[in-house]
């Protein structure tokens, strides 16, 4: 069965502060995608980075970074010099393509809080 | 270009009461996902329409919920006889065939 788990529930950083927000997935397909999504206090979720498991290679956009592990099911995503606008709840999510739906699985969430 | 649109963004009603909320989807995009945001249960999935295949409504929770596609675009997402613990936030997202969901800003529903 598939699974992603977030287990930092809440994270509070000081402005200018590097945070580097865990996610781990399971899945018993071999073709799926990883995505991160943020949810600021406006409540819309806004797409942030999409992954297909075929993919290892780092990426960064800006101050984000996404670290993409297969070997520990692990999709990190880090924020260098965190701003205040940063804030927000974050999630981690999976879908795997073999179900064809490509529905979303969510981890629970890690609200980010960043302190002027 | 314009987004997921969903209406109403806010709706109380009362137990018992049927309730519809709606989506546009982005132009052009044929999948549709409704999925729910609660507090005891997290974000999720409750139905997929792609093109004119038949849904997957594995997601929904009871037969009281159902939703419909009308060509391909507008959604509606009923519930019947409401209870207290739909109370939530009903999220509407579209995408091209297995790309990426763009999500709308949601229908906060409180059922009294």
């Amino acid at each position: 069965a598939q699974k992603v788990t977030q287990a930092q529930t809440e994270i509070s950083v000081v402005e200018k502060e590097d945070v580097t927000l865990d996610c781990v997935y399971e899945t018993r397909d071999t073709t799926y995608y990883l995505f991160w999504y943020k949810q600021p206090p406006s409540g819309e979720l806004v797409f942030l980075i999409r992954r297909n498991s075929f993919d290892e290679q780092n990426e960064i956009s800006g101050r984000y970074s996404w670290n993409f592990q297969k070997s520990t099911s692990s999709f990190n995503f880090t924020i260098t010099a965190s701003q205040v606008v940063d804030s927000a709840v974050y999630f981690c999510a999976l879908s795997e393509a073999g179900t064809g739906a490509n529905n979303l699985f969510f981890g629970t969430g890690t609200r980010l809080t960043v302190i002027p | 270009g314009a987004g997921v649109s969903q209406s109403p963004s806010n709706k109380v009603t009362e137990k018992g009461k049927d309730v519809e909320l709606r989506c546009d989807p982005i132009s052009g995009h044929t999948a549709l996902y409704w999925y729910r945001q609660s507090l005891g249960q997290g974000l999720e999935f409750l139905i997929y329409f792609q093109g004119n295949s038949a849904p997957d409504k594995s997601g929904l929770p009871s037969d009281r919920f159902s939703a419909e596609r009308t060509g391909g675009s507008v959604s509606t997402l009923t519930i019947q006889r409401t209870q207290q613990e739909d109370s939530a936030v009903y999220l509407c997202a579209s995408s091209p065939f297995q790309e990426t969901q763009y999500f709308g800003p949601g229908t906060r529903l409180l059922v009294l």
